[in-house]
């Protein structure tokens, strides 16, 4: 399944299938950014990240790809499982100013076992 | 590691109660603390960014005599919400970063106050 950023804010999936979830940008000055997933009660947890001189870095499962170009970030989780129900969120940052993020809108992710 | 501890996680009390939040880094030092305040369903709306030994730079719109915020310690910042009212209630949530480069936020695991 794919999530069309932030038109479309919940993203249902079968466990075993990929997600892909999508983040638009704002700021083409931002040069570093970052996937947080938020489960319910809790605060967000770091998932990856990736700078601007890149376009593409795997984690565990995770793959962040950057599109500097359309200021397009993504998130694609592989063989996704019910652990990852969740909301996910991308932020940007740029230098300077304590390295503040701006946050997008989140994506709710749903899992059907 | 970068492990953030928030406490309390939840706290209930009546109006024109004072209540205050603590945020550790247990196992880094964090030059830098954020606070957040974060409404259901919604993002994170950043309050105000702490650094160690400095006043606190609040986000505008937000009333610094309100939300005091104490940053005594590269591993404690607290946020006292002062003589709380029911719409101060929310989820309360903080972070702490070390300041180098590339390096993330880390997030306790916030604070639910309810104002009755």
């Amino acid at each position: 399944g794919e999530s069309v950023g932030l038109h479309l804010p919940t993203l249902s999936v079968q466990e075993g299938d990929n997600s892909i979830i999508n983040c638009a940008y704002s700021n083409s000055a931002s040069d570093y950014f970052i996937w947080y997933k938020q489960e319910s009660g809790k605060g967000p947890q770091f998932i990856i990240d990736i700078r601007s001189n890149m376009d593409k870095r795997q984690g565990q499962r995770v793959t962040v790809l950057l599109n500097k170009t359309v200021k397009h970030l993504s998130l694609q989780i592989a063989a996704t499982q019910p652990g990852d129900s969740a909301v996910y969120f991308c932020a940007e940052s740029r230098d300077g100013n304590n390295r503040k993020l701006i946050w997008g809108l989140g994506t709710s992710l749903a899992v059907n076992p | 590691g970068a492990v953030v501890s928030q406490h309390p996680s939840r706290v209930i009390c009546k109006s024109g109660t004072s209540v205050k939040i603590e945020c550790r880094s247990l196992d880094f030092q964090a030059t830098t603390m954020f606070w957040y305040r974060q409404f259901p369903k919604q993002s994170l709306m950043l309050m105000a960014t702490s650094n160690e030994g400095s006043k606190a730079t609040y986000e505008q719109g937000v009333e610094k005599d309100k939300f005091l915020i104490n940053h005594a310690s590269l591993t404690l910042s607290t946020l006292t919400v002062t003589s709380a009212h029911p719409e101060d209630s929310s989820f309360y949530i903080c972070s702490a970063r070390v300041n180098q480069e590339n390096q993330p936020q880390h997030f306790g695991d916030g604070t639910r106050l309810s104002i009755l």
